[in-house]
Parts: structure tokens; C-alpha cells; sequence
């Protein structure tokens, strides 16, 4: 199946700054790929996503670019604040039936 | 958006027991599931796919026979761990898309924590 790979594993940042996740996958049919948040105890949520038929898409302050030749996809939070913090992972997909999640990142807003 | 129900939430339950967890779309149709597992601060696996009216579609190194799925009908699917042991104590989380299409938003289910003793 296809194999998504995130960075960093943890991130610390502090208030105000910039948080960037990145995410390679290895199937280039992969033509979907989401971000979700992961608050602690909580389900993930869909935070923002992005196909394949687009280079980049942004809401707020959030966005989400992707380069399929070099099959990355990368999450940026501008202005980071508190409730920022949580466990983000980014997914690859390509058919209905397939959805891979990347490993993770536990994203740390210190005030 | 679309709700999906997961239940029980929490199940204790002794060893060499079988446990059944439960998801529902509550406001749409879904034919199709994933189950996930996820350990403490890890990511999600995905375990299965399952597919209304056909056999489940199991990744690579998970027990089929471990872990029954049904999708008897468009709103429901269960997990069932079967002979559990402590090893399969962890996190299981279903989730279904909205749409009938091949991209579309994942919906999970609140999640089941699995203590097996």
C-alpha cells in the first residue's frame, strides 16, 4: 500500500510564529491529500485538503501546499496560538477504498 | 458535517474474551469504513476496509480472523476482536467518507479504548 512519511515527529514553537509539517508519500496515483487534527482524547478532525489538480490552497491561517513531482505535501500555520497545539497527521489517498495516514506530529504552542 | 457513532467508548474486558465495536453514519450512507488502531501517541493504522455486503479488505500483518468485520448495511459495521489478550489493548477508531467518490473528507467515530486484562 502507499507509504506516508511526516516530519517532524514533535514541534515546539511559541506563540505568533510559523509551524510547517511535512509529508512524502510513494504512490504518484495518489490524487487526494488531507490534514487532520488530533486534539488529546478527542476524534481527528479535517483541517484542510488538498488534490492533486492544485499546487497550493490556504484558509485563514492555514495552507497547504503540494508538489507531485517530488510527491510532498507540506501543512503551514501562520500566527500559531495556543489551541493550535495538538497531534496533526497528514493521509494520502488515491481510490475510495485506500486512506494512509502519515505518523504524526505533535505540535507544541508555547505562550 | 456528517456524524459518525462509535460504541462502546471504553470496554474492559478479561482475557480470552471477544469484544465487539460498533460504528454508525448516523445521517448518511457509507459503503465503505475504515477501522484504525492507535497506539499512545502514535499514528493511525489502518487495519481494514470494509465494504457493505462484501468482505473486509485487511492490511498487512492484521489478523483476519483476530479481528472479525461485518458490514451487514450501508450505516453499520463492527469490529469484533476475538480471544482478546492484553497485547490488543489500544485505541480503535472507525471512520467513513461522505462521498461516493474516490477523494472526500474521512468522518471518525468518537473511538473505542480497549482494555483487555
Amino acid at each position: 500500500g502507499e507509504n506516508v512519511e511526516q516530519h517532524p515527529s514533535t514541534l515546539s514553537v511559541q506563540e505568533g510564529d510559523s509551524a510547517v509539517i511535512k509529508c512524502t508519500y510513494s504512490d504518484s496515483a495518489s490524487n487526494y491529500f488531507p490534514w487532520y487534527k488530533q486534539e488529546l482524547g478527542k476524534r481527528p478532525q479535517l483541517i484542510i485538503d488538498i488534490r492533486s489538480n492544485v499546487g497550493e490552497k490556504k484558509d485563514q491561517r492555514i495552507a497547504v501546499t503540494l508538489n507531485k513531482t517530488a510527491k510532498h505535501f507540506s501543512l503551514h500555520i501562520t500566527e500559531t496560538q495556543p489551541e493550535d497545539s495538538a497531534v496533526y497527521f497528514c493521509a494520502a489517498s488515491k481510490s475510495r477504498n485506500q486512506f494512509y495516514f502519515g505518523t504524526g506530529t505533535s505540535l507544541t504552542v508555547i505562550p | 458535517g456528517a456524524v459518525v457513532s462509535q460504541h462502546p467508548s471504553r470496554v474492559i474486558c478479561k482475557s480470552g474474551t471477544s469484544v465487539k465495536i460498533e460504528c454508525r453514519s448516523l445521517d448518511f450512507q457509507a459503503t465503505t469504513m475504515f477501522w484504525y488502531r492507535q497506539f499512545p501517541k502514535q499514528s493511525l493504522m489502518l487495519m481494514a476496509t470494509s465494504n457493505e455486503g462484501s468482505k473486509a479488505t485487511y492490511e498487512q500483518g492484521v489478523e483476519k480472523d483476530k479481528f472479525l468485520i461485518n458490514h451487514a448495511s450501508l450505516t453499520l459495521s463492527t469490529l469484533t476482536v476475538t480471544s482478546a489478550h492484553p497485547e490488543d489493548s489500544s485505541f480503535y477508531i472507525c471512520s467513513a467518507r461522505l462521498t461516493s467518490g474516490n477523494t472526500g473528507e474521512l468522518f471518525f467515530g468518537e473511538g473505542s479504548r480497549l482494555t483487555v486484562l
